[in-house]
């Protein structure tokens, strides 16, 4: 079946370490996306992606690094800078920037 | 930063009564809203993506309303259902044509109670 797999799940990080979320999309979609969830908060986009080998910057990209070498592929570097890491991690894809998204499952992060 | 508000935060219906919940957006620079579906322990899922003023959506009991002019959106459920407990979020494409991404509301949380 189509969709967007994201891996881990959950994940669990000492400070100071980067850790990488991966998203890996077969609907052979253009455009990929990382947002960020935390409580009491709408989902916050970090990066996105139109293309192979471009993207952007969202709201809240310090501390976060992504590269889009495939088209199937947008991982999510947290680095080290991030200074408030902990949160849930939503990726998504759609077939262009205007339409509709679809969202993998999420990525736990915590910081011990 | 956009301002995108739903209202409510919660909401606690009956099984079988029929409710709404508010959307509001900028109604300047408007391309899209979208609603989405975000069931606990499962990725949010679209419901409806709406581009035109007056514009009306339906998908089985539940349908969507849309005033670009005074910027808001309603979503309707009728003769709510347990599988209907959800997070329900909007979000807003500027005329940017989404090159900004697309800007999510909190979200209202209904919970059908039995």
């Amino acid at each position: 079946d189509g969709g967007i797999t994201q891996s881990p799940k959950y994940l669990f990080r000492k400070e100071g370490q980067n850790v990488t979320l991966s998203c890996e999309q077969n609907l052979n979609h253009d455009a990929m996306y990382w947002y960020r969830q935390d409580p009491g908060q709408g989902l916050r986009l970090i990066y996105y992606s139109q293309i192979v080998n471009d993207f952007q910057k969202g709201d809240i990209a310090e501390g976060y690094s992504v590269s889009r070498e495939k088209k199937e592929s947008f991982p999510l570097t947290v680095t080290s800078a991030q200074k408030n890491p902990t949160a849930f991690y939503l990726c998504a894809s759609s077939q262009a920037l205007t339409g509709e998204l679809f969202f993998g499952e999420g990525s736990r992060l915590t910081v011990l | 930063i956009l301002n995108v508000e739903q209202s409510p935060q919660s909401l606690h219906v009956q099984e079988g009564d029929s409710t709404n919940f508010t959307c509001s957006f900028p109604s300047s620079n408007f391309y899209a809203l979208h609603w989405y579906r975000w069931e606990t322990a499962k990725s949010p899922e679209a419901l409806f993506v709406m581009t035109l003023n007056g514009d009306e959506k339906k998908k089985g009991r539940i349908s969507a309303t849309l005033n670009t002019k005074e910027g808001y959106s309603y979503l309707y459920i009728k003769g709510s259902q347990p599988e209907d407990s959800a997070t329900y979020l909007c979000a807003f494409c500027g005329s940017g044509g989404g090159a900004d991404g697309l800007t999510f509301g909190k979200g209202t949380h209904l919970i059908i109670q039995p």
